[in-house]
């Protein structure tokens, strides 16, 4: 059973870098997302996909791009990446989109120096 | 103030005790109030799900949800080492627009 699998774990970046950050669901869940957690902030949302075709904007947006081509697919892409942008990411996705249960992922662990 | 109010912790408890989680809330829209568990290094997973006021029960686990109060907590019942973990609060109006407020987690141990 594997729900959501995130890609890579754990990654040390320079400053500047392009990182896409993976993420795939093999339950068919029509929504999908990208949270980030830090000490103090919680977790925070970053984009959102309703269904596959579509995205928005959540919280913390800037700086951050997704896309979502097909259901189970939903990256995360830091086009140059600045140091805070170190933290833990994680991808969760849900079969309802209006309230229901999310499933997350185990993290991406990313550090920006 | 902010959306969702959670006390961080860290919360220390001796095994067997009772355990109260809490969270307060602004936003009179919600309506779908949950807690996740999450352990070290893992990430959330769904504990308690429930929609609008009142009290749900599974096994050592008990939520409740004052919408009058904007308030809802989380009791766990003879508390076991493994219940060592973050405890997260979240809630949502609900919609196509979803978006799931969480609180800043409450860091609880258990020590036997």
């Amino acid at each position: 059973i594997a729900g959501i699998t995130q890609a890579p774990t754990s990654q040390i970046l320079a400053a500047g870098r392009r990182m896409t950050l993976r993420c795939t669901q093999d339950m068919r869940h029509n929504a999908m997302y990208w949270y980030r957690q830090d000490l103090g902030l919680g977790l925070r949302l970053i984009h959102y996909s309703n269904t596959a075709g579509t995205t928005g904007k959540g919280e913390v947006p800037d700086g951050y791009s997704v896309s979502r081509a097909n259901t189970d697919d939903f990256p995360l892409t830091l086009a140059s990446a600045v140091p805070s942008q170190t933290s833990v990411y994680f991808c969760a996705s849900s079969a309802k989109t209006g309230a229901g249960e999310l499933f997350f992922g185990e993290g991406s662990r990313l550090t920006v120096l | 103030q902010k959306e969702v109010e959670q006390d961080p912790g860290p919360l220390s408890v001796p095994e067997g005790a009772i355990v109260s989680l809490n969270c307060t809330y602004s936003n009179s829209a919600f309506q779908y109030f949950m807690w996740y568990r999450q352990y070290s290094r893992k990430g959330p997973e769904l504990l308690m799900y429930t929609y609008s006021s009142g009290n749900k029960e599974d096994g050592r686990f008990t939520a409740q949800v004052d919408k009058s109060s904007k308030y809802i907590s989380l009791f766990i019942r003879d508390s076991q080492p493994s219940d060592s973990a973050t405890y997260l609060c979240a809630m949502s109006a609900g919609g196509s627009n979803y978006k799931l407020t969480f609180g800043k987690g409450t860091l609880l141990t258990v020590n036997p």
